[in-house]
């Protein structure tokens, strides 16, 4: 089956830093990627995509990267805010259906 | 514009016994997902329909079954409860089939099913 993982299930960062989220997935034939974002009691919320023709894409304050050559996915967050804290999912599809790693749990410290 | 919309949000069951769940895409979209989110874990795809065809099936029981109407809603059905059917229910929808390339699947909030 599919296997998409995340380096560390959870992580904490001082509010107004820079917050690095990785994944890592399983499926070179994969060709699209998402991130989301699940706040407590609430279904996951689309962060940003990216297409395997890409290596970087930038959205307001987020940035993710695709490396193929590894098969790793990063999610960049700038300016960490409280609002930020959340479990962020990566998510591949190899062409029929998404497959969604178990997440990592993103602490804000004020 | 109304997003992706389940119903019920919450509900309790009894093994054995049998529940539905209802979803409505956002407008315009013809293809929704069902997906399940066990506690700590992140979705697993349950079934995709689009155009009112079964388009993909994940790993899950025949206990499991699902259609989509005219109006490209959609229900989820679920017989013979067990504990294990506990968790969060999550409907996705996107505008066309999701397994092509840049189709962003959209998810509702979710219902969350307890079976006691």
């Amino acid at each position: 089956g599919e296997s998409v993982g995340l380096h560390l299930p959870t992580l904490s960062v001082q509010e107004g830093d820079n917050s690095i989220i990785n994944c890592a997935y399983s499926n070179s034939a994969s060709d699209y990627f998402i991130w989301y974002k699940q706040e407590s009691g609430k279904g996951p919320q689309f962060i940003i995509d990216i297409r395997s023709n890409m290596d970087k894409r930038q959205g307001q304050r987020v940035t993710v990267l695709l490396n193929k050559t590894v098969k790793h996915l990063s999610l960049q967050i700038a300016a960490t805010q409280p609002g930020d804290s959340a479990v962020y999912f990566c998510a591949e599809n190899p062409g029929n259906q998404f497959y969604f790693g178990t997440g990592t749990s993103l602490t804000v410290i004020p | 514009d109304a997003g992706v919309t389940q119903s019920p949000t919450h509900l309790i069951k009894t093994r054995g016994q049998h529940v539905t769940l209802r979803c409505s895409p956002i407008s315009g979209h013809k293809s929704v997902s069902w997906y399940q989110q066990v506690l700590g874990q992140g979705p697993q795809f349950i079934f995709q329909y689009y155009e009112k065809e079964e388009r993909g099936r994940g790993n899950f029981p025949d206990r499991f079954s699902a259609r989509q109407f005219p109006n490209y809603s959609s229900e989820l059905n679920v017989n013979a409860l067990l504990l294990g059917d506990s968790a969060l229910y999550l409907c996705a929808s996107s505008l066309a089939f999701a397994g092509r390339t840049g189709n962003t699947i959209y998810f509702g909030e979710g219902s969350w099913l307890t079976v006691v």
